[in-house]
């Protein structure tokens, strides 16, 4: 139990629906991140929240959409996906301005068909 | 800051030996080092970091050596246990670049046969 928590574990979903990723973190964290991990390939940084800011959004693609209603909760709201977004998308949280001990969940394993 | 990569894709090791899981990376302006462990199913977790005014840093079974000349990071684990099992990551943060991004390698798996 590493403190933070993601829903669901697996998705499935077609091209042209519309679903979302939750994270909630029990830390009292105030930094939360989304990555991409891919087979093969090394962690993608996607979003990162600072203090509810969003602080970096290293060019992805609008048909994700992160949302951080407040310092415990993360969404990732998923439209119109590609089959290559398949993937895991892993959730971290952290203080602040400190990214180097990121907490991760265990991830969302997305099927896009 | 893309450079980060591993040595060896897979390493199996005996049950008892010591493992020895190697890093490259080539941004010398790097000055933050972290190596992470991921098991099946689960997220990575933090294991140890290292700042680049430092050359060697233990911790329980494992200690990371940093060699700036070379731009090598290492992690060693001692008397390797069959729950050290997982991918392990070496993870970069570049001192000019955002306190929140960091430059994962693709990971080596450890395989540690009873």
């Amino acid at each position: 139990e590493t403190g933070v928590t993601q829903t669901p574990r697996h998705l499935v979903m077609g091209m042209t629906n519309k679903k979302s990723l939750k994270c909630e973190q029990h830390l009292g964290h105030n930094a939360m991140y989304w990555y991409k991990q891919s087979a093969k390939k090394p962690l993608e940084l996607m979003f990162v929240y600072s203090l509810e800011e969003r602080v970096e959004n290293n060019s992805v693609p609008s048909r994700f959409s992160p949302e951080c209603p407040n310092s415990s909760h993360l969404f990732l709201h998923l439209h119109t996906l590609q089959p290559e977004d398949s993937a895991l998308y892993l959730c971290a949280s952290s203080q602040a301005g400190v990214a180097g001990e990121l907490f991760f969940g265990e991830g969302s394993r997305l099927t896009v068909l | 800051g893309e450079s980060v990569g591993l040595h060896l894709p897979t390493l199996s090791v005996q049950e008892g030996d010591n493992s020895i899981i190697n890093c490259a990376y080539s941004n010398s302006a790097s000055d933050y080092f972290i190596w992470y462990k991921q098991e099946s199913g689960k997220g990575p977790q933090f294991i140890i970091d290292i700042r680049s005014n430092m050359d060697k840093r233990q911790g329980q079974r494992v200690t990371v050596l940093l060699n700036k000349t070379v731009k090598h990071l290492s992690l060693q684990i001692a008397a390797t246990q069959p729950g050290d099992s997982a991918v392990y990551f070496c993870a970069e943060k570049n001192s000019g670049g955002s306190n929140y991004k960091l430059t994962f390698g693709k990971g080596t798996l450890l395989t540690v046969n009873p």
